[in-house]
C-alpha cells in the first residue's frame, strides 16, 4: 500500500512565524502536491512538483514556498504565517496518469 | 484549465435509500476521472476511477459511476446507502499535464 505521511496532524502557530509542513511518500512517485482545504471551497492547489528540485505554482501560491530535495519528501513553507492561512493542508503523491494518494492532513491554526 | 462542478453541496438521504451525487467537468478532451471520499478528520481516499474502457466503473463498497462524454459528467450512485457512507465526496479530473482539478465537494449525510 502506498503511504503518504505528514509531519503533524495539528499545529498551532503565531502570526509572523515561519512554518514548515513536511510530507513523505514511500512509493517512489514522481509527482507530489500540496493543497489547502477550506469549507465550501474544496481543495485548492498551492504547489506541485514532478521531479526533484522541480516545482510548479498551483492556483494559490502566494505566501507559500516549497522544497523538494529528495524524491520522497516535499515540504511546504509558510514564510510568515498569517491568520488567513489557518486551514487544513493536504499532501498527495501520484505516478502518471493515475490517481493521487493523500496523507491524513495537517490542521494548521495561526493565532 | 479544467473546472469541476459539484452542484449539490449537501445531500441528506435516509438509510437504505438510493443516492446520486452529481459531477460535471468543463472539457470534452481526453480526461481521467476520479471520485474520492473523505471521512471526518482524515485525508482523501480513492473511491473509484475512470481511465479508459468501460464507461461504468464500480467500487468495492457498492458505489458506481458512469462516464458520459457527451454530457461531460461522471455522476456517483449507490442503490442503497448505509450510515457508514456519511462523508464528504469529491469529484476530480485529470487532463493533460500533471494537475488534478477538484470539485468543491458534496457532504452526504445518511439519516437512520
Amino acid at each position: 500500500d502506498v503511504k503518504v505521511t505528514q509531519s503533524s496532524r495539528y499545529l498551532v502557530k503565531r502570526t509572523g512565524e515561519k512554518v514548515f509542513l513536511e510530507c513523505v511518500q514511500d512509493m517512489d512517485h514522481e509527482n507530489m502536491f500540496w493543497y489547502r482545504q477550506d469549507p465550501g471551497l474544496g481543495l485548492r492547489l498551492i504547489y506541485f512538483s514532478y521531479d526533484v528540485k522541480m516545482k510548479e505554482k498551483g492556483d494559490i501560491p502566494e505566501g507559500y514556498s516549497v522544497s523538494r530535495e529528495k524524491k520522497e519528501r516535499f515540504s511546504l513553507i509558510l514564510e510568515s504565517a498569517s491568520t488567513n492561512q489557518t486551514s487544513m493542508y493536504l499532501c498527495a503523491s501520484s505516478v502518471d496518469p493515475y490517481e493521487q494518494y493523500f496523507g491524513p492532513g495537517t490542521r494548521l491554526t495561526v493565532t | 484549465a479544467q473546472s469541476v462542478t459539484q452542484l449539490d453541496s449537501q445531500v441528506p438521504v435516509f438509510e437504505e435509500a438510493p443516492v446520486e451525487l452529481r459531477c460535471n467537468y468543463s472539457s470534452s478532451v481526453s480526461v481521467y476521472l476520479f471520485w474520492y471520499v473523505q471521512y471526518p478528520n482524515q485525508g482523501l481516499q480513492l473511491l473509484l476511477k475512470y481511465l479508459s474502457g468501460s464507461t461504468l466503473v464500480e467500487s468495492i463498497n457498492g458505489f458506481e459511476a458512469e462516464f458520459n462524454k457527451s454530457q461531460t459528467s461522471f455522476h456517483l450512485r449507490k442503490p442503497s446507502v448505509h450510515i457508514s457512507d456519511t462523508a464528504e465526496y469529491f469529484c476530480a479530473v485529470r487532463a493533460t499535464g500533471n494537475q488534478f482539478y477538484f470539485g468543491t465537494g458534496t457532504s452526504l449525510t445518511v439519516i437512520p
